[in-house]
């Protein structure tokens, strides 16, 4: 079954400290794989895309296909990166598999 | 980039009335514009994939007559909310397939049925 999985409803950290946002899947065939963020009254917007390779805002992900896993991470959390965090997953149909969601808190 | 309106933000009705919500891409055109419902504290629900020209595709589970789905155009797809009831308030999000095929979002639209 096509499934993403985001084990943490709620991830709080201090500002400055490291965060990683879990996201596991389970898919048969190649996966497209993407973050997603939700600021606070505001839309969702496209994050990052595993095959772009790229960081932005200062986080990354790397598709792990042996652990089926697109963690996200940052070295140095800010204020500003709080918000809801989607690990999605592109299927047939460009349909986009959804994970639960993470809500991260940035405390100062 | 691409940006996708939707329309209207925020909507209050009676019970027993319909509304109708637009989702328009403004720069691009999309043959594919997807309308998801989300729930307090819960992820995106996917109710239907619209495709331009062509009938709807619902979720299961999803009322197709209930919940009205028109992509006239290339750039327009419409939910109409039938004969609204308060379970049905919820917020409601569209997206449309844009360049590099990415999925770009509405901002939303908060449905209250009184």
């Amino acid at each position: 079954a096509q499934r993403v999985t985001q084990p943490e409803k709620l991830l709080s950290v201090f500002k400055g400290a490291p965060v990683e946002l879990k996201c596991n899947y389970s898919y048969s065939g190649s996966p497209e794989l993407f973050w997603y963020v939700q600021y606070s009254r505001q839309r969702l917007q496209l994050l990052l895309r595993h095959i772009s390779r790229e960081s932005i805002k200062g986080f990354t992900a790397d598709l792990n296909k042996g652990e089926t896993s697109f963690h996200l991470k940052k070295p140095f959390a800010q204020e500003e990166d709080s918000a809801m965090y989607y690990c999605a997953l592109s299927g047939s149909n460009y349909q986009l598999i959804w994970g639960a969601g993470t809500k991260l808190i940035i405390k100062p | 980039g691409a940006v996708v309106s939707q329309h209207p933000s925020r909507v209050i009705c009676k019970s027993g009335t319909s509304v109708k919500i637009e989702c328009r891409s403004l720069d691009f055109q999309a043959t594919t514009m997807f309308w998801y419902r989300q729930f307090p504290k819960q992820s995106l629900m996917l109710m239907a994939t619209s495709n331009e020209g062509s009938k709807a595709t619902y979720e299961q589970g999803v009322e197709k007559d209930k919940f009205l789905i028109n992509h006239a155009s290339l750039t327009l797809s419409t939910l109409t909310v039938t004969s609204a009831h308060p379970e049905d308030s919820s917020f409601y999000i569209c997206s449309a397939r844009g360049p590099q095929n990415w999925a770009f979002f509405g901002q939303g639209t908060r449905l209250t049925v009184v």
